[in-house]
């Protein structure tokens, strides 16, 4: 079975320090690698999605950057973080053969600002 | 105008109560719609899937897809406390992104 790792769960971080975010999917290949961000009130916000190692692809221009260095591995990354980046990051998956958009995700992890 | 919008609620009803809850879409590519459940603190798990338009019935929960008004809804029946949950409706032209709504927050009261 597929399973998905998260981490850290939580996080608190000041403003201008780096941030890395890691994910990683187990029991597939291939995947498609998804960062969403959900803020209060503003539902989930897709930040990254990638298809394959070292293809990246941005949705919204922000403080934040992702890498994918193998296969089954996806980082967010900050180099100076902003209080806006406050919030829940969640990593998520899919199967590159189906077309589905059918969406498998991590635990979360929860980013404070100060 | 929004491609996904969702009334963010909060919903409360009590415990036995018929929950119906709904999207309205832009996007008429739209094909694929997922209902996700998220529990406080936890990542959205799955919990229907529809493909085009009609109905899918999984125990309690059946979701409704009407894509001539672009309309989605889910309906839980005999709701219970453990149905209380922030609920999601996403959807997908095909092998692209999906597009959440904001999310419905459910509480059922026993």
């Amino acid at each position: 079975s597929q399973t998905i790792h998260q981490w850290p769960a939580t996080l608190v971080q000041p403003v201008g320090s780096p941030l890395s975010l890691e994910c990683t999917v187990e029991g597939t290949s291939n995947p498609n690698l998804y960062w969403y961000r959900q803020a209060a009130g503003r539902g989930l916000q897709l930040l990254f999605y990638s298809v394959g190692i070292g293809q990246i692809s941005s949705e919204v221009p922000q403080n934040l950057s992702a890498s994918r260095p193998q296969d089954r591995q996806f980082i967010l990354s900050s180099k100076k973080l902003l209080l806006s980046d406050s919030g829940f990051y969640l990593c998520a998956w899919n199967r590159r053969e189906i077309g589905t958009g059918e969406l498998f995700f991590g635990e979360g992890s929860r980013l404070t600002v100060l | 105008q929004k491609e996904v919008e969702q009334d963010p609620g909060p919903l409360s009803v009590p415990e036995g109560a018929i929950v119906s809850l709904n999207c309205t879409y832009s996007n008429s590519a739209f094909q694929y719609f997922m209902w996700y459940r998220q529990y406080s603190r936890k990542g959205p798990e799955l919990l229907m899937y529809t493909y085009s338009s009609g109905n899918k019935e999984d125990g309690r929960f059946t979701a409704q897809v009407d894509k001539s008004s672009k309309y989605i809804s889910l309906f839980i029946r005999d709701s219970q406390p453990s149905d209380s949950a922030t609920y999601l409706c996403a959807m997908s032209s095909g092998n692209t992104p999906l597009v959440f709504g904001k999310g419905t927050r459910l509480s059922v009261i026993a």
